[in-house]
């Protein structure tokens, strides 16, 4: 079984300071995992995505996050909050291995971002 | 412009009615997928296909339908049988149902019951 959580369901954050969203895994296998964002009323759209190699991972918009096996941790940040980034964010995992067709995803962390 | 389409952007259910939701791909994917989305809660998997004419439950299948006769269409049956229907509804595809393949969000459909 995998599963996901978020640490902080609302984070808040002043226009111009790191954007830090915690996100932590369990699976008894490696994993893949993402990032998604998504704004008001629509669908996610794919931030970044880890499968295997550098741990660390660029996406879209500034974002990047690490992969650190021994914390089973996946956070993403971004050096400097703009007020575009004003959303909510989804992690998700993907255990590799039999049956693994399904992404399982966290509970969502709605970053608001302060003028 | 590839894509998933899902229509209409809101529905509204009456009690003991059934409604279909609908969602398009042109991404020539073969693996599509629905969630249920309600605040706090992430996004929950009611069924996903893997190919045409195949499809399985997710965690939350009951009160819901489903069929895939098209590769490009997966449409969403919420029928009478589901008794808290309000949420919003998303439709995803992925090139195949392979472990870590990324998923593409649609822009959802916001049921609302009357």
């Amino acid at each position: 079984a995998q599963s996901v959580t978020q640490l902080g369901s609302h984070v808040s954050v002043s226009e111009g300071a790191l954007v830090l969203l915690r996100c932590n895994y369990s699976s008894s296998v490696p994993p893949y995992l993402f990032w998604y964002v998504q704004y008001p009323n629509q669908g996610l759209q794919l931030l970044l995505k880890y499968t295997t190699g550098a741990t660390l991972v660029k996406g879209i918009n500034g974002f990047e996050a690490e992969f650190k096996k021994s914390e089973t941790s996946f956070h993403l940040t971004k050096p400097s909050a703009h007020m575009s980034d004003a959303a909510e964010y989804f992690c998700a995992v993907s255990a590799t291995g039999a049956g693994s067709y399904q992404l399982t995803f966290g509970k969502g962390t709605k970053l608001s971002v302060i003028p | 412009d590839g894509g998933i389409t899902q229509s209409p952007k809101y529905l509204f259910r009456k009690e003991g009615q059934n409604v279909t939701l609908s969602c398009e791909q042109n991404l020539n994917h073969d693996a599509m997928y629905w969630y249920r989305q309600d605040p706090g809660q992430g996004l929950r998997l009611i069924y996903y296909s893997q190919i045409v004419n195949d499809f399985q439950k997710g965690d939350i299948a009951e009160g819901y339908s489903v069929s895939r006769e098209k590769k490009e269409s997966f449409p969403l049956t919420v029928t009478s049988a589901q008794k808290n229907p309000t949420a919003f509804y998303l439709c995803a595809s992925s090139i195949s149902a392979r472990q870590g393949q990324t998923q593409y969000f649609g822009p959802g459909t916001r049921l609302l019951v009357l």
